[in-house]
């Protein structure tokens, strides 16, 4: 099993659409998680960081639930500019220093 | 701030050539340095990391090395580039201290070896 996965998609929906994205960490040790987008050809950023409260900033709502070990990312109201491609990332005590990224998954916002 | 530079941001280099690939960061001290590479249309991969001058923890086996001469410089170095190691070469930082502190990447290097 890969230590991080999300759906595959790619999704293609329409501007003002909800859309979920889900992801699922294998080590339950975990202790950060975080939302960053990737730009074709463009470097990751930043999305939100994910807290156990879940937490919202602006149209993005993240949730994490460390019982099923699983995390999501809610995008309300679609715009064209968030088509990007969405990566899961997950820091715990085992991976050390290091942060596990997930394959991504592509949203595509259509007009 | 802190702001994290790479270059150059793209390279063409023919098979069997030399490779070197500069990332600083600016605005901070003691980070922790890594290099990624992504293949076209993959995920990324994690090839080194530094949490100090002159250490380097290498994550996957191949013609790739990895050398940290400065605190806040990190280069990534091959003696005879592979077809294979075409791709997009990314440089990230995080906060030495850890925890929650999230990374963050450089533009990167987009590589092309024919």
């Amino acid at each position: 099993r890969k230590e991080v996965e999300q759906d595959p998609g790619p999704f293609n929906v329409p501007e003002g659409a909800t859309v979920a994205f889900n992801c699922t960490y294998s080590n339950s040790a975990s202790q950060s998680f975080f939302w960053y987008r990737q730009d074709c050809r463009k470097e990751p950023k930043l999305l939100m960081s994910v807290y156990s409260s879940g937490n919202e900033d602006g149209r993005f709502t993240a949730q994490l639930n460390r019982a099923s070990q699983y995390i999501s990312l809610l995008i309300r109201d679609s715009k064209l500019s968030d088509s990007a491609t969405y990566l899961c990332v997950v820091k715990g005590p085992n991976y050390g220093q290091n942060f596990v990224f997930g394959p991504g998954t592509r949203l595509s916002v259509l007009p | 701030s802190q702001t994290i530079h790479q270059w150059p941001a793209t390279l063409v280099q023919p098979v069997g050539s030399p490779l070197s690939l500069e990332c600083t960061v600016e605005g901070t001290s003691n980070p922790n340095l890594y290099w990624y590479r992504q293949a076209a249309g993959r995920g990324l991969q994690l090839l080194f990391y530094s949490v100090g001058i002159g250490q380097i923890s290498s994550e996957v086996p191949q013609n790739l090395s990895a050398s940290r001469p400065q605190d806040r410089q990190f280069i990534l170095s091959s003696k005879k580039l592979l077809l294979s190691d075409s791709g997009f070469y990314l440089c990230a930082w995080s906060p030495r201290r850890g925890g929650a502190e999230t990374q963050y990447f450089g533009p990167g290097t987009r590589l092309l070896v024919l």
